[in-house]
């Protein structure tokens, strides 16, 4: 079974420009959540989709957003990149919410350098 | 604010000891994750604990929750330097009408050969 895919891995961009960050879930889950991961603050939740629908959001500016496609592959977009974005983006499939308590398949993460 | 907190932040042994890192919470959860992540890598699940077990067992790990101190500890045994690696705890946590999984701020491991 294939895992968690991740594109890209590797992002390199300027400040005010927006970037599209994609995950594929493992096939079968209908769960994926977005974390952002920096030195400073840890691993922070960005955003849950189930069933295309955005259930669950984190503390984050409006800049950050995303979906979720009918086959569960998901996109999450960050417009008017700041210096502060530079972080690993990381996707995460589970087969329900998390209210069902199930864990995560990470992906591998997109690196994101903004300059 | 982090819903967990791991100690310690870091922690140095040598390979074959047994390493044990803890994990704080603040509020009533259903369960209880640990993950594994090397150095700029994905992380990866190792073991789920519901609230109503006290102790779990996989492998060379095992997960003790103590819900009326809101802590948790991973043992990790005969350690290898393979487990290098950061671990993290994760809750469940509720806020704002939705619930999401938090990460602690986890607990960098370094096996020495």
């Amino acid at each position: 079974k294939a895992g968690v895919t991740q594109t890209p891995r590797y992002l390199i961009k300027t400040r005010g420009q927006q970037v599209t960050l994609s995950c594929s879930p493992i096939s079968g889950h209908r769960s994926v959540s977005w974390y952002q991961q920096t030195p400073g603050q840890g691993l922070q939740f960005l955003f849950e989709y189930f069933s295309e629908t955005q259930r669950n959001k984190g503390n984050f500016p409006g800049r950050f957003s995303g979906r979720q496609f009918s086959n569960s592959r998901s996109e999450m977009n960050v417009s008017t990149l700041e210096l502060g974005d530079s972080a690993l983006y990381l996707c995460a499939s589970s087969p329900a919410r998390q209210e069902n308590s199930y864990g995560y398949t990470f992906g591998s993460g997109t690196r994101l350098t903004v300059v | 604010s982090q819903q967990g907190e791991e100690d310690p932040q870091a922690l140095s042994i040598q390979e074959g000891e047994n390493a044990t890192m803890n994990c704080s919470y603040k509020t009533s959860i259903n369960n209880l994750q640990w993950y594994r992540q090397n150095s700029g890598r994905g992380l990866v699940h190792l073991i789920l604990i519901r609230s109503n077990e006290r102790e779990k067992h996989s492998g060379r790990l095992r997960v003790t929750l103590d819900t009326s101190k809101k802590s948790s500890s991973l043992l990790i045994t005969a350690s290898r330097a393979a487990d290098t690696a950061s671990y993290f705890c994760a809750t469940p946590t509720r806020g704002g009408g939705y619930q999401k999984v938090t990460f602690g701020t986890g607990t960098k491991l370094q096996v020495i050969p």
